[in-house]
């Protein structure tokens, strides 16, 4: 069964600042697909970015990257230049199948 | 706004009690998912419906059951409620189904329902 870990329960970074979220994930399939979603106080799920499993190449979007080491299986979330409005849950999710989804780890902006 | 609603926004009810969640997915939409939020945890996932059939199960305990009709809305029955299942409930919905990884569809969110059971 696939698993997700979010080893970070909570995390704090300065405004403007760069901070790394980890992620790792187990499986045995080869073609799966990973997120991260993001979940503000709100509870509105929101996508942050996505990364297909055959990519080698890190998404991006715009202040959000990704580090995916497919083979250590490990898929990390940097947000550069850090914004209050970046505060929230962030949680990790594999889709295979279905989609399963890591703990989160709460972000907390600070000014 | 991701275009899926669900009803109702909060929901209080008793234990042993059985209440139905809904959940309209976007126009277009054939896929509807549902996931089980319990406090401070991440999304499990329930079951998955495409175009009226079931297409894949997660940990969905037998006390719940759920359906998507022809008009493709769906709803989740949840009966002899414990306090445990207090919750916030996710329905998500996307064009098609998964497939083993090899095709992707975004899920689109719906905000969510509240249930507390007391």
């Amino acid at each position: 069964a696939q698993t997700v870990t979010q080893s970070q329960p909570e995390m704090s970074v300065q405004e403007a600042e760069t901070v790394t979220l980890s992620c790792t994930y187990d499986t045995s399939e080869n073609n799966y697909y990973l997120f991260w979603y993001k979940q503000p106080p709100s509870r509105q799920m929101i996508l942050v970015i996505r990364q297909e499993a055959y990519k080698q190449q890190n998404a991006t979007e715009n202040r959000f990257s990704v580090n995916f080491q497919k083979a250590a299986k490990s898929f990390s979330l940097k947000i550069s230049d850090s914004q209050l409005g970046d505060t929230a849950m962030y949680f990790c999710a594999f889709m295979n199948n279905d989609m399963r989804f890591g703990a989160g780890t709460r972000l907390t902006v600070k000014p | 706004d991701s275009g899926v609603t669900q009803t109702p926004k909060h929901l209080i009810t008793a234990t042993g009690q059985r209440v139905t969640l809904r959940c309209s997915p976007r126009s277009g939409d054939l896929s509807v998912y549902w996931y089980q939020q319990s406090l401070d945890q991440g999304l499990q996932f329930l079951i998955q419906y495409y175009n009226g059939e079931e297409r894949a199960k997660g940990n969905i305990l037998e006390r719940f059951s759920a359906q998507q009709f022809p008009d493709l809305h769906s709803e989740l029955n949840l009966s002899s409620l414990e306090l445990g299942d207090s919750a916030l409930y996710f329905c998500a919905s996307s064009v098609g189904p998964t497939s083993g990884g090899t095709s992707y569809n975004e899920q689109f969110f719906g905000p969510g329902t509240r249930l507390t059971v007391l």
